[in-house]
């Protein structure tokens, strides 16, 4: 079956210091990914989605920057972290929908605290 | 105004309480989505729509795409019902390029 890891699930970090999320998807071959953030008291925003490797597009300017170095694996990273930069950060993953099945498929989530 | 508006943003009920959700868009969309989002932070996509309506268990949602508005109903609410619901809607081809709305926080009293 297909499995979506996600990690630290919570993180404080130093405002300027640096970032890295990782999330991994298990069961599944060329998925979409997809990065959200959900700040304090707002809505889910789309950040970053890949179609495949090596392939970043960017929905919002921001301190944030993305990879995908393997099919299954997409990395968040900041080099110099904000406090606006808070929040919570779930991956998802997606594959064109089969009959009955569920389009979309959300990580844990990582919440962090930029100070 | 945002593009995706739901309402209520809170809503509290009692066991066994019928309880509807509302979610109105302004933009031409391909698809609507449900999700629920508990207090731990994860979240589940519940239901994925482009026309008419879908059950699943206790949890009903319907769509209307020429008044674009979707509704999502839970018959015989119960206390893990407790959570966050998201509407969001996918405009483009890509399936993960969701615009979110602000969310529904139930509560359910036992």
């Amino acid at each position: 079956s297909q499995t979506i890891h996600q990690w630290p699930a919570t993180l404080v970090q130093p405002v300027g210091s640096p970032l890295s999320l990782e999330c991994t998807v298990e069961g599944t071959s060329n998925p979409n990914l997809y990065w959200y953030r959900q700040a304090a008291g707002r809505g889910l925003q789309l950040l970053f989605y890949s179609v495949g490797i090596g392939q970043i597009s960017s929905e919002v300017p921001q301190n944030l920057s993305a990879s995908r170095p393997q099919d299954r694996q997409f990395i968040l990273s900041s080099k110099k972290l904000l406090l606006s930069d808070s929040g919570f950060y779930l991956c998802a993953w997606s594959v064109f929908p089969r009959r009955g099945g569920k389009e979309l498929f959300f990580g844990s989530g990582t919440q962090l605290s930029v100070l | 105004k945002n593009e995706v508006e739901q309402s209520p943003q809170n809503l509290t009920a009692q066991e066994g309480e019928f309880i509807t959700i509302n979610c109105s868009y302004s933009v031409g969309i391909s698809a609507l989505h449900w999700l629920q989002q508990h207090p731990g932070g994860g979240i589940v996509s519940l239901f994925m729509l482009s026309s008419g309506k879908k059950k699943h268990g206790r949890l009903i949602a319907t769509i209307n795409i020429q008044e674009k508005h979707s509704s999502l109903h839970i018959t015989a609410s119960h206390p893990r019902d407790s959570a966050v619901y998201i509407c969001a809607v996918r405009s483009g081809t890509s399936y993960g390029k969701l615009t979110f709305g602000q969310g529904t926080i139930l509560t359910v009293h036992p």
